[in-house]
């Protein structure tokens, strides 16, 4: 079945330092989505990215929709304490067993102030 | 506008009993999406719901169903609780299935669920 590749699995940075991970698959999405998740809660949708080579930002967040379809990446620039958590990316798939959400195993951030 | 609503946030519950979740979306929205989250495994699809039908199954045994109703107010149930059954348990809405736009795929906060 379909699998997301994400990366990197942690990182510990410094405040303000920028943060990149990325995504890639062995098949094509049509839609890519990134989540942030704190503890106890459901994901939060931080960017969705509808066609290949998009280029979208969110405040200090940034993403871009490969152009092959097969990979996506979020940025954050100038990160600050509040960036901590479980960033997840999805790949919206059209039916088939695995779902419509195909998840990434997420980024797990953590910001020394 | 009100955010996807699941009741309860936290649940305990003996191996072999059953539990029901509640989900409710945004309010025009007609989609609701079912995950299992775990530290092992991640999200995990479960199942879709769109106008009271089931459009999509993930790979859960037949213990894990759910429904629809005409409010677009979704349900799931698992029965025969099992250990391996402890876990967040997420449904998302979105206008229609496989539809990110106009705040498509937004999650509820999830129901903990904990099997003794």
């Amino acid at each position: 079945g379909q699998q997301l590749n994400q990366s990197p699995q942690s990182m510990f940075i410094q405040e303000g330092e920028d943060v990149s991970m990325n995504c890639t698959s062995s098949s094509i999405f049509n839609t890519w989505l990134w989540y942030k998740q704190d503890p106890g809660e459901g994901p939060v949708l931080l960017i969705a990215l509808y066609k290949a080579g998009e280029l979208t930002s969110n405040g200090r967040l940034t993403a871009q929709f490969g152009i092959t379809r097969k990979d996506s990446f979020l940025n954050i620039s100038a990160s600050i304490p509040s960036d901590v958590g479980i960033y997840f990316c999805a790949g919206l798939n059209y039916g088939g067993s695995q779902g419509n959400l195909i998840f990434g195993k997420g980024t797990k951030l953590s910001v020394k102030p | 506008k009100a955010g996807v609503t699941q009741t309860p946030r936290y649940l305990i519950k003996t191996r072999g009993q059953q539990v029901t979740l509640s989900c409710s979306p945004i309010s025009g929205h007609r989609s609701v999406s079912w995950y299992q989250q775990t530290p092992g495994q991640g999200l995990q699809f479960l199942f879709e719901y769109f106008s009271e039908t089931q459009r999509n199954k993930g790979n859960f045994p037949g213990r894990f169903s759910g429904r629809q109703f005409s409010n677009s107010r979704s349900e799931m149930n698992v029965s025969t609780l099992e250990l391996g059954d402890s876990a967040l348990y997420l449904c998302a809405s979105s206008q229609a299935p496989r539809t990110a736009s106009l705040g498509g795929y937004t999650f509820g906060s999830g129901t903990r669920l904990t099997v003794v």
